[in-house]
């Protein structure tokens, strides 16, 4: 069994602060992670895959990066509005995608 | 161009029976995976099929099946329920499988209640 972890569970931030959360998974086997952004009631929507130990990834005020020597990775949202409010999802992937359980972040505004 | 969707959205069954959950992908896309959502869990791999073969599968019960269509849309059943499996099932397609670099696109989900 393949553990992908994330921290932390939840978050609440007020609207104008900067966060950010971890994703810990195997240093052996990579092949990419993936972070996805889900909100209540919709469907999981993928924000970045990453490959290469150092890559960074920015999409408007989310950016992640990735460590795969020591496992791990960071996203990390910049000035938080309440539209940024969802559960943020990383995936490890082998021959398969290995879920972590999600942080859970709230924007109170 | 449409997305993934999923068929039907709810469905109430009692301990048992079994049911059928249906997943049509993005056009183009050759691969499907399902996944179940209990709470307080993660994504819980259960199967994934590419060109009407099961390429791969997790760690659950063989009362949980499925298959792929040529066209590849995809189902999956589960027999005898069990109250365990109430969940929130989500299928994802891709164009290759759901490895490396390959970015899944997810349905809306089933939800199962078994009572």
């Amino acid at each position: 069994i393949l553990n992908v972890e994330q921290s932390p569970q939840s978050l609440h931030v007020q609207e104008g602060d900067s966060t950010n959360f971890t994703c810990s998974f195997p240093s052996s086997n990579f092949y990419a992670l993936h972070w996805y952004r889900w909100e209540t009631a919709k469907s999981p929507e993928a924000l970045f895959v990453m490959t290469l130990n150092g890559d960074e990834k920015k999409k408007g005020r989310i950016s992640a990066t990735l460590n795969t020597k020591e496992g791990y990775s960071y996203l990390y949202i910049k000035g938080s509005q309440p539209e940024d409010s969802a559960t943020y999802l990383c995936a490890f992937t082998g021959n398969q995608f290995y879920f972590g359980t999600g942080t859970s972040l709230t924007v109170i505004p | 161009k449409a997305g993934v969707t999923q068929t039907p959205r709810y469905l109430i069954k009692t301990r048992g029976q079994q049911v059928t959950l249906s997943c049509s992908p993005i056009s183009g896309h050759r691969s499907v995976s399902w996944y179940q959502q209990t709470p307080g869990q993660g994504l819980q791999f259960l199967f994934e099929y590419f060109s009407e073969t099961q390429r791969n599968k997790g760690n659950f019960p063989g009362r949980f099946s499925g298959r792929q269509f040529s066209n590849s849309r995809s189902e999956m059943n589960v027999s005898t329920l069990e109250l365990g499996d109430s969940a929130l099932y989500l299928c994802a397609s891709s164009l290759n499988g759901g490895r490396g670099t390959d970015t899944q696109y997810f349905g809306p989900g089933t939800r199962l209640t078994v009572l």
